[in-house]
């Protein structure tokens, strides 16, 4: 059984770029949570996926966008990237909808750096 | 999800338990108390999760009080590897809210 994963591990973007963020997954998996966590804070929830349809947001702008595909693998977006944007990007799979058993899990995250 | 009130910071000896303190008084009937850790820069790994009994797994264990308004996550015999931030969330949601949590720090 494999876990989560994402890619790339670190990236580094200009203001008012755009970036894609990518994220597996772990195996027999349905629902995907993308979080952003600045330096020194506790994770913030950006939205969650469940059979490629968002099923839940936080309170991010509409810049942050995302997809998940048949295989419930899934993209977070950002567009217009702002310095404020820099973050360690996390990605967590569970099973089924919205049970407060289904347990996350997290995958490494992906370090974006805005300059 | 509840609000949950953690210690900012906890020092353990090696060997020693680990015993991390969570208020969570205004949690619902429906809401589990979540643990995760974080180790530096890594993504936070799930350790335990409970509703009303007390919870063991290979990790740790979790006893919640019969109020419910609080929790302790046990570490029975903490390593160096444990040194990280733990959080302890109150979930009704389908999001995870993560609080500022607890930073342990186990001393050889």
């Amino acid at each position: 059984e494999t876990g989560v994963t994402q890619s790339p591990t670190h990236l580094i973007k200009t203001r008012g770029q755009q970036v894609t963020l990518r994220c597996s997954s772990q195996s027999g998996h349905n629902t995907v949570s993308w979080y952003q966590q600045a330096l020194g804070q506790g994770p913030q929830f950006i939205f969650q996926y469940y059979r490629e349809e968002e099923n839940g947001r936080g309170n991010f702008p509409p810049r942050f966008s995302g997809l998940q595909f048949p295989n419930y693998s899934s993209e977070l977006n950002v567009n217009a990237l702002e310095l404020d944007d820099s973050a360690l990007y996390l990605c967590a799979s569970s099973s089924g909808q919205v049970r407060s058993t289904d347990t996350q899990y997290f995958g490494p995250g992906t370090r974006l750096t805005v300059l | 999800d509840a609000k949950t009130t953690q210690p900012p910071s906890m020092d353990c000896a090696e060997g020693r338990a680990a015993n991390l303190p969570c208020n969570h008084s205004t949690i619902s009937g429906n809401e589990y108390v979540y643990w995760y850790r974080q180790i530096h820069s890594q993504g936070p790994q799930y350790i335990i999760h409970g509703l009303k009994n007390n919870e063991t797994n290979e990790m740790a264990s979790l006893i919640i009080t019969e109020d419910r308004k609080s929790s302790t996550l046990i570490l029975p015999h903490a390593t160096l590897r444990d040194t990280a931030v733990y959080y302890c969330i109150g979930r009704g949601a389908r999001q995870l809210t993560f609080g500022s949590g607890t930073q342990l720090t186990v001393l050889p």
